[in-house]
């Protein structure tokens, strides 16, 4: 496809179950980026992807959250032992990063996660 | 660290009519880049129109503009000729070359019939 495409769409869960987000960006975008939108707190960053490496973990809030990405492709965020806190949108973003150029990220559709 | 301010909660604008969306930031770096996305209720986020920090010129994008006051760090967005489509939430962004966008709160605007 065109776009950058995210999986599932939506995902209810229990508390403590591990949940797995997965995200396909732009064909031939070296970078790829997890947002989490949660109401109320609008769109915090998570983690950020130069080809298969993750240069800024920083936003990554706990040691629940993982993720990774491989053949410099589609990207999995995993989050272990659920908490209702983690109820939010999880939007992909990818990017050409073009030398010295605006970093124009193109967004996915996003996963919207509910735990119960 | 960098932070964008949307002061602006919700706003509305009546079909045809012109809306202004406050975006104030705060920055210590020169260089850097502010962005609007949309997010319709469909949740995907879609680039309005940027603005290179170091042009003095406002970026124009059919009926969006921008105003860019650097001195001041405010980077508003104006609707001219308001469409029913134009209803989403509406997000101020920045980016500095940390690579990573620092959104706003965001603004939800409603267009009236």
């Amino acid at each position: 496809g065109a776009g950058v495409s995210q999986s599932p769409s939506n995902k209810v869960t229990e508390k403590g179950k591990d949940v797995e987000l997965r995200c396909d960006p732009i064909s031939g975008h070296t970078a790829l980026y997890w947002y989490r939108q949660s109401l109320g707190q609008g769109l915090e960053f998570l983690i950020y992807f130069q080809g298969n490496s993750a240069p800024d973990k920083s936003g990554l809030p706990s040691d629940r959250f993982s993720a990774e990405r491989t053949g410099g492709s589609v990207s999995t965020l995993t989050i272990q032992r659920t908490q209702q806190e983690d109820s939010a949108v999880y939007l992909c973003a990818s990017s050409s990063l073009l030398a010295g150029g605006p970093n124009e990220q193109f967004f996915g559709p996003g996963t919207r996660l509910t735990v119960l | 660290a960098q932070t964008v301010t949307q002061s602006q909660p919700e706003m509305s604008v009546q079909e045809a009519e012109t809306v202004t969306l406050s975006c104030t930031y705060d920055t210590s770096e020169s260089d850097y880049y502010l962005f609007w996305y949309k997010q319709p209720p469909s949740r995907q986020m879609i680039l309005v129109i940027r603005q290179e920090a170091y042009k003095q010129q406002n970026a124009t994008e059919n009926r969006f503009s921008v105003n860019f006051q650097k001195a001041a760090k405010s980077f508003s967005l104006k609707i001219s000729d308001s469409q029913l489509g134009d209803a989403a939430m509406y997000f101020c962004a920045y980016e500095d070359g940390s690579e990573k966008l620092v959104f706003g709160k965001g603004t939800k605007l409603t267009v009236n019939p």
